[in-house]
């Protein structure tokens, strides 16, 4: 079986640019939350959304913005992208809303020049 | 936001030798995961908990979710090179979907 799987693996952008980050969670898993990992840190909650539906918003700027789509799979979006936003972004998958384990892809690595 | 912490941040072991590491939380949570991350990949899960007292083991790791549910304990016992690797523990509330990280124990094993 599959496990979460996230595109690309690595990503280079320029400042101001925008960027999109994709991720299909595991079959049958209808819950996708995203994170975002700086170096030497834990992974910080973006979004988190159920049934094509957002369950969730963390502490980031209207920059951020995602939607899953009628498969589950889901995108991220960074619009006006800023040298901080440079880091792993993880992508984890969820069976259901709440009070589930949570199945992390390996992560798209941003790096913004 | 809510930050997790973990202690001790490093530890520097034998192999063979038992691993104890904790996090604990200001907050009450009512589900706790206890990940392993290695360079360059997504945290691993490793043990799950849902239950205050709680005791849950995979293999030579065990986890515990403290009574107060403010805490939770993963230990490693007869470590090994390959439980080389950062772990962290992460929290959920009862309100809320997200999960709360901690700081994260950087674990070396000396063959």
């Amino acid at each position: 079986d599959a496990g979460v799987t996230q595109s690309p693996t690595h990503l280079i952008k320029t400042r101001g640019q925008h960027v999109t980050l994709r991720c299909s969670p595991i079959s049958g898993h209808k819950s996708v939350s995203w994170y975002q990992q700086v170096l030497g840190q834990g992974p910080q909650f973006i979004f988190q959304y159920y049934e094509k539906e957002e369950r969730g918003r963390g502490n980031f700027p209207d920059r951020f913005s995602a939607r899953q789509f009628p498969n589950y799979s889901s995108e991220l979006n960074v619009n006006a992208l800023l040298l901080g936003d440079s880091a792993l972004y993880l992508c984890a998958s969820s069976l259901g809303a709440h009070g589930t384990e949570a199945f992390f892809g390996q992560g798209t690595r941003l790096t913004v020049v | 936001g809510q930050q997790l912490n973990q202690s001790p941040q490093s530890m520097f072991i034998q192999e063979g030798e038992d691993v104890s590491m904790n996090c604990t939380s200001s907050s009450i949570f009512n589900t706790w995961l206890w990940y392993k991350q290695e360079p360059g990949e997504g945290p691993v899960l490793l043990i799950a908990l849902y239950k205050a007292g709680e005791l849950t083991s995979n293999g030579r790791l065990t986890a515990q979710f403290g009574i107060t549910r403010k805490d939770s304990f993963l230990n490693i016992s007869a470590s090994i090179p390959s439980d080389v690797g950062i772990y962290f523990c992460a929290g959920q509330r009862n309100t809320g979907n997200q999960f709360y990280f901690g700081t994260g124990t950087s674990l070396t094993v000396i063959p």
